[in-house]
């Protein structure tokens, strides 16, 4: 079983919809869990961080699962720009401080007009 | 936040040769990292640059073939040493300060 596994895609969505990414895991001591943005060809960005709770950052909707070791993204009324691969990420290091980041492969979403 | 550059941003090498890769941060940071990234695939963590001591590698990732500096809190080279064109990749350094933040990357292309 692979360390984080997502779905690689493509996801092709029209603009205004709605899409939803999701990431399995196998490491059940993880600690804390992110949802970074690669845009082709560039560095990847931070877009969320991923809490128990679940938590919305405007159109973004991140959800966890611990017991199923499942991590989710929502994506509402997609934009042209949001057209990007999307990492799930998971610290496998201590929970004090330091990270030790294990990526997936990655989800692209195209958002087209 | 951090703001992180590398250098170079790419280069296309002979296979044997070696390259090193400068990361430069613009404020100290303890805990520096090298990832990875070959085409079509996710970063993969080369090892763990601490100021002052050895660098800490991953499975799969030797010294002899990535030898890493770390000289001070800001600055950290990583070497890429005889290659060839398996070593073709993108390789990102990263600091973690509230999370990690990526440079910008150096594209290797090994002949």
């Amino acid at each position: 079983r692979k360390e984080v596994e997502q779905d690689p895609g493509p996801f092709n969505v029209p603009e205004g919809a709605t899409v939803a990414f999701n990431c399995t895991y196998s490491n059940s001591a993880s600690q804390s869990f992110f949802w970074y943005r690669q845009d082709c060809r560039k560095e990847p960005k931070l877009l969320m961080s991923v809490y128990s709770s679940g938590n919305e950052d405007g159109r973004f909707t991140a959800q966890l699962n611990r017991a199923s070791q499942y991590i989710s993204l929502l994506i509402r009324d997609s934009k042209l720009s949001d057209s990007a691969t999307y990492l799930c990420v998971v610290n496998w290091g201590p929970n004090t401080g330091f990270q030790k980041l294990v990526f997936g492969t990655g989800t692209r979403l195209l958002v087209s007009p | 936040s951090a703001v992180i550059s590398q250098k170079p941003s790419r280069d296309i090498c002979q296979r044997g040769t070696s390259l090193t890769i400068q990361c430069q941060v613009d404020s100290q940071v303890t805990m520096m990292f090298w990832y990875r990234q070959q085409p079509g695939q996710s970063l993969t963590l080369i090892a763990t640059a601490n100021q002052g001591s050895e660098a800490t590698y991953e499975s799969g990732f030797v010294i002899d073939k990535f030898p890493i500096s770390r000289p001070n809190l800001t600055f950290s080279t990583l070497t890429v040493s005889n290659m060839s064109p398996e070593d073709s990749s993108i390789y990102l350094c990263s600091v973690e300060t509230d999370t990690q933040y990526f440079g910008p990357g150096t594209r290797l292309t090994v002949l």
